[in-house]
């Protein structure tokens, strides 16, 4: 669980659909976490998906899960200039009994108005 | 119902120095995972405690310790502080065990002189 790998950056217009990608290794990946980080701040919790789901949906936000390709997106329908941040998708492995997570460099989602 | 706090929120040292971070996790939650943030290596976990015992360790040279209270409250310290050490401390606090959600502090920005 140490490879994810997300595009570095991600340009829309307000009112279009955002949608991140990001692909991971460790196929024994038990819960995959998409945070935001706003520029000065910490990482706050977006939605996370548990690895025998395909898909959450949670108001604006969508993940979908690929287990076969080991792919995971988060699309943000109706995206406003507030969304504009950093998007990091982390994995956390199977092996971990507790808490560590492996991130990947981030997402820089911009929104033009 | 708080959530993660981490004091300082800014700090700066000169070289040679040594500096403790602290981290107060979210009431009832009893482990804490330390992470660095840096622009040239991401986010890198550093620890995990969990009832006052280090459960999880990266890859980080000995410089770098930590520790957890009964109260589950954490420390980190960094000894002999080298410019590299300059990054955003990122701390996260979780009940614990498999698929719990982890919340993260603001973190503690630290700028080594």
């Amino acid at each position: 669980g140490e490879d994810v790998e997300q595009s570095l950056f991600l340009s829309v217009r307000e009112g279009d659909s955002s949608v991140i990608n990001c692909t991971y290794t460790d196929s024994s990946s038990t819960y995959l976490y998409w945070y935001k980080q706003e520029p000065g701040a910490g990482l706050q919790l977006l939605t996370y998906i548990f690895s025998n789901m395909d898909m959450k949906q949670d108001q604006r936000l969508t993940v979908l899960l690929n287990k076969k390709d080991k792919h995971l997106s988060l699309r943000i329908a109706d995206t406003q200039t507030g969304d504009s941040a950093i998007y990091f998708c982390a994995e956390r492995d199977r092996g971990s009994t507790l808490g560590r997570l492996y991130f990947g460099r981030g997402t820089q989602l911009t929104v033009w108005p | 119902k708080a959530g993660v706090t981490q004091t300082p929120r800014y700090l700066i040292k000169t070289r040679g120095q040594q500096v403790t971070l602290s981290c107060s996790p979210i009431s009832g939650h009893r482990s804490v995972s330390w992470y660095q943030q840096t622009p040239g290596q991401g986010l890198q976990f550093l620890f995990e405690y969990f009832s006052e015992t280090q459960r999880n360790k990266g890859n980080f040279p000995g410089r770098f310790s930590g520790r957890q209270f009964s109260n589950s409250r954490s420390e980190m310290n960094v000894s002999t502080l080298e410019l590299g050490d300059s990054a955003l401390y990122l701390c996260a606090s979780s009940l614990g065990g498999q698929g719990n959600e982890q919340f993260f502090g603001p973190g503690t920005r630290l700028t080594v002189l």
